[in-house]
């Protein structure tokens, strides 16, 4: 399966502060999804990219897909304590076996 | 629709016991996978299956069998516990199809420590 590295590995925001959170792979990726794991609980699907260049936007939440297809990044803006847990890439190159990244812990000062 | 559930929640194993994870999932998905999540660190996928009568190996498949004889189900089974073993334990299905890759839904996970 595909190699994703996921930077940072742990992200401490101010309430009200924006961040991002990249992922990279060294080969060309299929797509890429993000999923989002609360504190104790399991992974939630949040968005899958398919295009060169794509931009998704959920709220406050910013998803790009690289122009290369080989790495991808989440743009939070005005961080709230909701957005607390831990964001994983998932890639796949052409199969349906995806590559988790290590994931970005995300905390929050209030 | 429950969506994917797994049993049990939490289960402490001696070493070298063996147990069984359950998965079922009634959403008609035709894949379903087995991954593990060490502390801190993202989902390693353990083996995965395609539709009733096919799995394959993942990842980390050593120390694990699964099964898929329906569509619903897809039990895990570790034989011989070890210590290395000791993960949270997510089932996760999903649709998909050679015209496109979806989404997958995990299920709550079992927490799993062998002693």
């Amino acid at each position: 399966g595909q190699q994703v590295m996921q930077i940072p590995q742990y992200q401490h925001v101010q309430e009200g502060e924006d961040f991002t959170t990249y992922c990279n792979s060294s080969t060309t990726l299929s797509n890429i999804q993000w999923y989002k794991q609360r504190p104790g609980g399991h992974p939630v699907f949040l968005i899958q990219l398919v295009k060169s260049g794509e931009v998704k936007k959920q709220k406050r939440l910013t998803f790009q897909f690289g122009e290369a297809k080989k790495n991808s990044s989440l743009h939070i803006t005005a961080t709230q304590t909701t957005d607390v847990g831990t964001y994983f890439c998932a890639a796949s190159s052409n199969d349906y076996k995806l590559s988790f990244g290590a994931g970005t812990t995300v905390t929050v000062r209030a | 629709n429950a969506g994917v559930t797994q049993t049990p929640k939490f289960r402490i194993l001696k070493i070298g016991q063996s147990m069984t994870l359950q998965c079922t999932q009634d959403m008609n998905h035709n894949y379903m996978y087995w991954y593990r999540q060490d502390p801190g660190m993202g989902l390693k996928l353990i083996y995965y299956s395609v539709g009733a009568g096919i799995t394959d190996k993942g990842e980390v498949p050593n120390g694990y069998n699964v099964s898929r004889s329906t569509t619903e189900d897809f039990p895990l089974r570790l034989e011989l516990a070890a210590p290395s073993q000791t993960s949270v334990y997510f089932c996760a299905s999903s649709y998909s199809t050679l015209a496109g890759y979806n989404e997958q839904f995990f299920g709550p996970g079992t927490r799993l420590t062998v002693l």
